[in-house]
């Protein structure tokens, strides 16, 4: 069974500050796709980046970056230069390419972030 | 264009009755997702519809239904509630093309339910 774990549970920092939230997944399959949401306080989840398990190029989109390894099976996101918009609960997730699996998400518990003024 | 649209915002229900959430699609999607959110956890996954077709059922009792209409809006029904029914149910909908596990799901701002 596919399980996803966050252990942050909060995080605080101030503005400006880098922060990385980390992600340990576990899966089976050779083939699955990684992805971080954001849920703000309005409650809908917003796609932020998306990985597959073929790909462990590490990319920097913008303030996001994200560290990939597969070797220890994590998918750690950072935000650089934080913003008090950035305050939100974030969602790793993991999605098995199955033919039967469809698009179903496995999230992890989440993450709260507060950015701090 | 409009974003995935949930209703009713919130609802609250006594142990026994039964609930129905609707969930309107972004246009041009014709999948259409179902999770549970308990407070302070992640979603969890319960139902995926495409072409009115249940695609995938996650781990929930059959007191969970659900069916996608022809103009590929949604609803959720849970029968015979339960407390530990309360949660945030959000609706997700995407495309649909392609390999679905890769597809970046869009959410709406969710149904919060109460059961008391």
């Amino acid at each position: 069974a596919q399980k996803v774990t966050q252990a942050q549970t909060e995080i605080s920092v101030v503005e400006k500050e880098d922060v990385t939230l980390d992600c340990v997944y576990e899966t089976r399959d050779t083939t699955y796709y990684l992805f971080w949401y954001k849920q703000p306080p309005s409650g809908e989840l917003v796609f932020l980046i998306r990985r597959n398990s073929f790909d462990e190029q590490n990319e920097i989109s913008g303030r996001y970056s994200w560290n990939f390894q597969k070797s220890t099976s994590s998918f750690n996101f950072t935000i650089t230069a934080s913003q008090v918009v950035d305050s939100a609960v974030y969602f790793c997730a993991l999605s098995e390419a199955r033919e039967t699996s469809g698009s179903r998400l496995t999230f992890g518990e989440g993450t709260q972030l507060t950015v701090n003024p | 264009d409009a974003g995935v649209t949930q209703s009713p915002t919130h609802l609250i229900k006594t142990r026994g009755q039964h609930v129905t959430l609707r969930c309107s699609p972004i246009s041009g999607h014709k999948s259409v997702s179902w999770y549970q959110q308990v407070l302070g956890q992640g979603p969890q996954f319960i139902f995926q519809y495409y072409e009115k077709e249940e695609r995938g059922r996650g781990n929930f009792p059959d007191r969970f239904s659900a069916r996608q209409f022809p103009n590929y809006s949604s609803e959720l029904n849970v029968n015979a509630l339960l407390l530990g029914d309360s949660a945030l149910y959000l609706c997700a909908s995407s495309l649909g093309r392609g390999t679905a596990a890769r597809e970046k799901l869009f959410f709406g701002s969710g149904t919060q339910l109460s059961v008391l």
